[in-house]
């Protein structure tokens, strides 16, 4: 069972905004560790999306942005494409479990 | 390029071993933490386990704690998962991840680069 809890699905038309959430708790996100976001396209390895909370890799879109306020964190891409089509996945690390932990995963569908 | 290369899944029994091992290269392996994620068919990732860049911290997942053992040989660019008592729950394709910083108790820096897993099944 995560400890980090996101939408199983979220959806949009080609062109739209999208948000995905991720709660955590004061032993995680509260506590001030970095959240970090993964793209997992079909049948692939997860990608770094986002790293630090709004941080992006060398290469990923601009579309593609993250925050971070209290116990949750979010995801936002805007101007969705077909090629956004993936399941997400957020990640922190956790005090109280000594580790890292991931979220539950969103699938992202392109109306 | 930087790349990391799974091998040694495969079909095993409840109760059995297995040892997976995961091959680095370009980049310098002894500067970085290396994970071990898994995932069950059609469900998310989990963390299994972690090793600093000299071995002098290790992590494990409290569902593999006291079966698993990671290792690795900075000499060979090479980081392993030993697994004992493997169970049905066990069932993953099993990545491997490079961590972007060296360490890992307290860490939060990501898993910037990862392998394209290998899968172990365990069923009778």
């Amino acid at each position: 069972q995560s400890v980090l809890t996101q939408p199983p699905s979220v959806s949009g038309a080609p062109g739209q905004r999208v948000t995905i959430s991720c709660t955590g708790s004061s032993s995680n996100i509260g506590a001030g560790y970095d959240v970090h976001w993964y793209q997992q396209l079909p049948g692939t390895a997860p990608k770094l999306l986002i790293y630090g909370n709004s941080n992006r890799p060398s290469g990923v879109p601009d579309r593609f942005s993250g925050s971070k306020s209290g116990t949750s964190a979010s995801l936002a891409i805007t101007g969705l494409q077909a090629e956004d089509e993936a399941d997400y996945y957020c990640q922190s690390y956790d005090s109280s479990l000594s580790g890292p932990v991931f979220g539950t995963g969103t699938k992202v569908t392109v109306l | 390029e930087v790349q990391l290369v799974e091998s040694g899944g495969g079909l095993v029994q409840p109760g059995r071993s297995l040892r997976l091992s995961c091959a680095a290269s370009g980049f310098t392996f002894d500067d970085y933490a290396m994970h071990w994620v898994r995932q069950a068919p059609g469900k998310g990732l989990e963390w299994v386990s972690g090793i600093s860049w000299n071995s002098g911290s290790i992590g494990y997942a409290d569902s593999v704690k006291g079966r698993f053992t990671i290792s690795r040989d900075n000499a060979k660019n090479s980081l392993y998962l030993q697994m004992n008592s493997l169970r049905a729950e066990d069932t993953a394709l099993y990545y491997c991840a490079k961590d972007m910083g060296g360490r890992i108790v307290g860490a939060t820096t990501p898993f910037d680069i990862w392998g394209q897993g290998t899968m172990v099944t365990v069923s009778s």
